[in-house]
């Protein structure tokens, strides 16, 4: 099983709409969370850390679930610049390295 | 914010022939730097732990004679791939801690191709 687990979709949504990706981690032992975009042969960047308190950032939304060691993101009013592989990671603390889920392609039509 | 460089951006080489990559970070000091690799339509695995002054920590399944990396400074790690393949023709990316907090900083990453 991999340890960090998304629908690689792709998703494919007109503009305005609102799409929600959903992640899922194994190692309970996991401090940190967040979610990433990639843009195709580009490096990955971050798009925002996710708290179990939830937090939001303009138009997404982030919302980590400890127990059932789920994470989701939510977009809305999707723009076509939002078109991108959004990356679930997890960092175990300890020396930093992350662990990437295999990604999350939207396309955003207009 | 912080930056990290990668050179080179692309390279093109013969089967058998050793690629040197390297990854600076430009306005912060990182003792610790990871490389990871990109393979088409997958996600990015970690291929090893780079330590400023120490041996690398090679993740499971990578092969630390074949991906000799050095971090001889605090900005500056390198990865070489020793006698390159096709089979290693990926995406390398490199990364560094930031100085403040847990947020990662990302090199621009390095297209390898093997003929």
């Amino acid at each position: 099983r991999k340890e960090v687990e998304q629908d690689p979709g792709p998703f494919n949504v007109p503009e305005g709409a609102t799409v929600a990706f959903n992640c899922t981690y194994s190692n309970s032992a996991s401090q940190s969370f967040f979610w990433y975009r990639q843009d195709c042969r580009k490096e990955p960047k971050l798009l925002m850390s996710v708290y179990s308190s939830g937090n939001e950032d303009g138009r997404f939304t982030a919302q980590l679930n400890r127990a059932s060691q789920y994470i989701s993101l939510l977009i809305r009013d999707s723009k076509l610049s939002d078109s991108a592989t959004y990356l679930c990671v997890v960092m175990k603390g300890g020396r930093r390295a992350l662990t990437f889920g295999s990604g999350t392609r939207l396309q955003v039509q207009p | 914010g912080a930056v990290v460089s990668q050179h080179p951006s692309r390279v093109i080489c013969k089967s058998g022939t050793s690629v040197k990559i390297e990854c600076r970070s430009l306005d912060f000091q990182a003792t610790t730097m990871f490389w990871y690799r990109q393979f088409p339509k997958q996600s990015l695995m970690l291929m090893a732990t780079s330590n400023e002054g120490s041996k690398a920590t090679y993740e499971q399944g990578v092969e630390k004679d074949k991906f000799l990396i050095n971090h001889a400074s605090l900005t500056l790690s390198t990865l070489t791939v020793t006698s390159a393949h096709p089979e290693d023709s990926s995406f390398y990316i490199c990364s560094a801690p930031g100085p403040l907090g847990n947020e990662q900083f990302f090199g621009p990453g390095t297209r390898l191709t093997v003929l």
